[in-house]
């Protein structure tokens, strides 16, 4: 079982929907956990960012987690065809000196005018 | 501004050949990374670096090699002996506890 989870799609979406995306994870260390967008044959941008459980809302974007489920959302409401990326989460802890950092696989979103 | 620069954009190399990618950073992080993308995957691990003058192997680090000699500064050689190396190469760079990564744009690697 991976460390991450995250379900690759493809996910198709009309513009103004709202939309979900989500990653489940194993390891109960994580405390930090973030959400990065990446255009084609771009660098992946740091999009959104929490600490522990909880929500976090930017402009229409909301990033949820929820530690005791080990489940973590991206919301994107009145959703833009310049929404359209690869949405990658990740999370991290700090343990023994060292940082650990996961990715999920990604998920490719489309924005259909 | 402040950000990571990798160069060149795009590499063309033929078969049997080194190659050095490039990674400056000026955001004053501690710690760098290497990453490889491959289409339609996810990102892949393949050296981080927490302080200067010291590194560690990432998941993939068989074919690559690297150095730290300056804090800004993050260099990875891709060498003969990987055996797969066309893909999209990321350099990142993190604040330290936290591990918010901040990527540079990508080098792409295409073997002749």
């Amino acid at each position: 079982q991976k460390e991450v989870e995250q379900d690759p799609g493809p996910l198709s979406v009309p513009e103004g929907a709202i939309v979900s995306l989500n990653c489940t994870y194993s390891n109960s260390a994580f405390q930090y956990f973030m959400w990065y967008r990446q255009y084609s044959r771009k660098g992946p941008e740091l999009l959104m960012y929490t600490y522990s459980s909880g929500n976090k809302e930017d402009g229409r974007f909301t990033a949820q987690v929820d530690k005791s489920s080990k489940y973590i959302s991206l919301f994107i409401r009145d959703s833009q065809p310049s929404d359209s990326a690869t949405y990658l989460c990740a999370m991290s802890a700090y343990q023994q000196g060292a940082q650990k950092l996961v990715f999920g696989q990604g998920t490719r979103l489309t924005i259909n005018p | 501004d402040g950000g990571i620069t990798q160069s060149p954009k795009y590499l063309f190399r033929k078969e049997g050949q080194n190659v050095t990618l490039s990674c400056e950073q000026n955001l004053n992080h501690d710690a760098m990374y290497w990453y490889r993308q491959d289409p339609g995957q996810g990102l892949r691990l393949i050296y981080y670096s927490q302080i200067v003058n010291d590194f560690q192997k990432g998941d993939i680090a068989e074919g690559y090699s690297v150095s730290r000699e300056k804090k800004e500064s993050f260099p990875l050689t891709v060498t003969s002996a990987q055996k797969n190396p066309t893909a999209f190469y990321l350099c990142a760079s993190s604040i330290v506890p936290t591990g918010e990564l901040f990527f540079g744009e990508g080098s792409r690697l295409t073997v002749l």
